[in-house]
């Protein structure tokens, strides 16, 4: 299986601060038939299901706004908040969708000065 | 718009079967592929498992294999998870999620509420 890592655990910043979140996977998640990278971004609000962000690493889903922002390639992955909103307090996990089974990170929480 | 509604959780004994359901609006839903992720806060995300546009083709994450089912009603726009032979660590909120493309890359762009199982005696 691929083992997804995502730091830091917790981040707390505030309101119109960058921040910046990792994840790195145990294989690369480049596939080569369309040097794609598999890997998708989500955010889970207290008590609400989780939201997709992102998908093929950097492809932002519609509607999201663009301070969020996916980079990374291979194994190394970042998501990036250009600048934080009070509504951003959240979990935020990423996925790799490379291959079965498919697993995520275990989250980076985002706290709110 | 989109709507993914999970029902069928509950409380339900160590061995026994229960039968999850999730009825999907708003898009065509023969025209993409579904799948079942839980969480715990132990274990965080898991998927659980996935099937194709037409049904023909499942998938299962180990743990799961020989023990849960996934199939669908396009007639009745609806995707089913058949959990026999649970155990405790089946524990878990349930996802109802939908493939973001429908039938190529397996991310999930809309989730269920989810509904919870609780594996106890």
């Amino acid at each position: 299986d691929i083992v997804m890592t995502q730091t830091p655990s917790s981040q707390a910043v505030s309101a119109g601060e960058k921040v910046t979140m990792s994840c790195k996977s145990s294989q690369s998640l480049l596939y080569s038939g369309d040097q794609k990278n598999y890997l998708a971004w989500y955010q889970q609000k207290p008590g609400q299901s989780p939201k997709l962000l992102i998908y093929l690493a950097s492809t932002r889903e519609s509607g999201v706004p663009d301070r969020f922002i996916g980079s990374g390639s291979g194994t190394d992955f970042t998501l990036t908040i250009s600048s934080v909103q009070a509504e951003d307090l959240a979990d935020y996990y990423c996925q790799q969708h490379y291959s079965y089974p498919f697993t995520f990170g275990s989250g980076t929480k985002l706290e709110i000065k | 718009e989109v709507q993914l509604v999970e029902s069928g959780g509950g409380l339900v004994q160590p061995g026994r079967s229960l039968k999850l359901s999730c009825a999907a609006s708003g898009f065509t839903f023969s025209n993409y592929g579904m799948a079942w992720v839980r969480q715990t806060p132990t274990k965080g995300l898991e998927w659980v498992a996935s099937i194709s546009t037409g049904g023909g083709n499942t998938y299962y994450r180990d743990s799961v294999k020989g023990r849960f089912t996934i199939s669908r009603d396009n007639a009745k726009n609806t995707q089913y998870l058949q959990m026999d032979s649970l155990r405790s660590e089946d524990t878990a909120t349930y996802y109802c999620a939908r493939r973001g493309d429908g039938y190529t890359y397996h991310y999930f762009d809309y989730w269920g509420q989810g509904v919870m199982v609780t594996v106890s005696s």
